[in-house]
């Protein structure tokens, strides 16, 4: 299974909802990431975990809470979100070794999130 | 600062013509190099990476990459393309100083329009 998947596609919620977006992947990749990716741009990197840890937040606002309940699952909780947080959010993994940087990652399609 | 250049927005190619795509990069050190395909709606997918030995990379649908370190370049070519090539094409480093040993820096990305 080569397949990283995310649900839910699409995604439409107000400024007060909670919601949460999932990510899972079945290869045994022990690094997991999110990025935002507004259109026509390239993504923008979130958060990575390695090893189920947090390692690499880039500054990102704490209405994105990052989870990782295990080494096979990905979760992004959302919280009192604005419009301008609507984009494409992708979810990624890898395997993971600190001296080896050659390591692709293998991208979800993403989920499609809408603010109101 | 580290970054990588993707200096044409989209590139308009005839079906059965050779297609490069362009790709510079600025950073310390030895990078790793990658190259991403976007369709429409959906995540990004591997297309082949240099990491180190022959500067002639060859990768997934008939895609090859050139890496030259003297002109600090990492061109994506295809000798014949297709109109399904047609997508948005990201290159993309891993330094070897970023900080954070799983973090990609993204070109802006080009779109690929091959016409019949």
């Amino acid at each position: 299974d080569t397949e990283v998947t995310q649900t839910p596609k699409h995604l439409v919620m107000g400024m007060t909802n909670k919601k949460s977006l999932k990510c899972e992947q079945h290869m045994g990749h022990r690094a997991m990431y999110w990025y935002k990716q507004k259109a026509k741009k390239p993504p923008e990197l979130m958060f990575v975990y390695s090893y189920e840890k947090l390692s690499i937040n880039e500054s990102v606002p704490s209405r994105f809470s990052p989870e990782c309940p295990n080494s096979s699952l990905l979760n992004l909780h959302l919280h009192a979100l604005q419009p301008e947080d609507s984009a494409l959010y992708l979810c990624a993994s890898s395997q993971a070794s600190p001296r080896d940087r050659g390591n692709e990652q293998f991208f979800g399609p993403g989920t499609r999130l809408t603010v109101l | 600062a580290q970054s990588v250049a993707q200096p044409e927005d989209q590139v308009n190619v005839a079906e059965g013509n050779p297609l490069t795509v362009k790709c510079t990069y600025s950073v310390s050190g030895n990078p790793y190099l990658f190259w991403y395909v976007q369709y429409p709606n959906r995540g990004l997918q591997f297309l082949l990476k240099y990491i180190t030995g022959d500067n002639l990379v060859k990768g997934s649908y008939g895609f090859e990459a050139e890496f030259n370190k003297s002109q600090t370049s990492f061109h994506l070519k295809k000798p014949s393309a297709l109109v399904s090539d047609s997508a948005l094409y990201f290159c993309a480093v891993r330094p070897m100083f970023s900080g954070g040993y799983n973090k990609l820096i993204f070109g802006a990305g080009t779109r690929l329009a091959v016409h019949p």
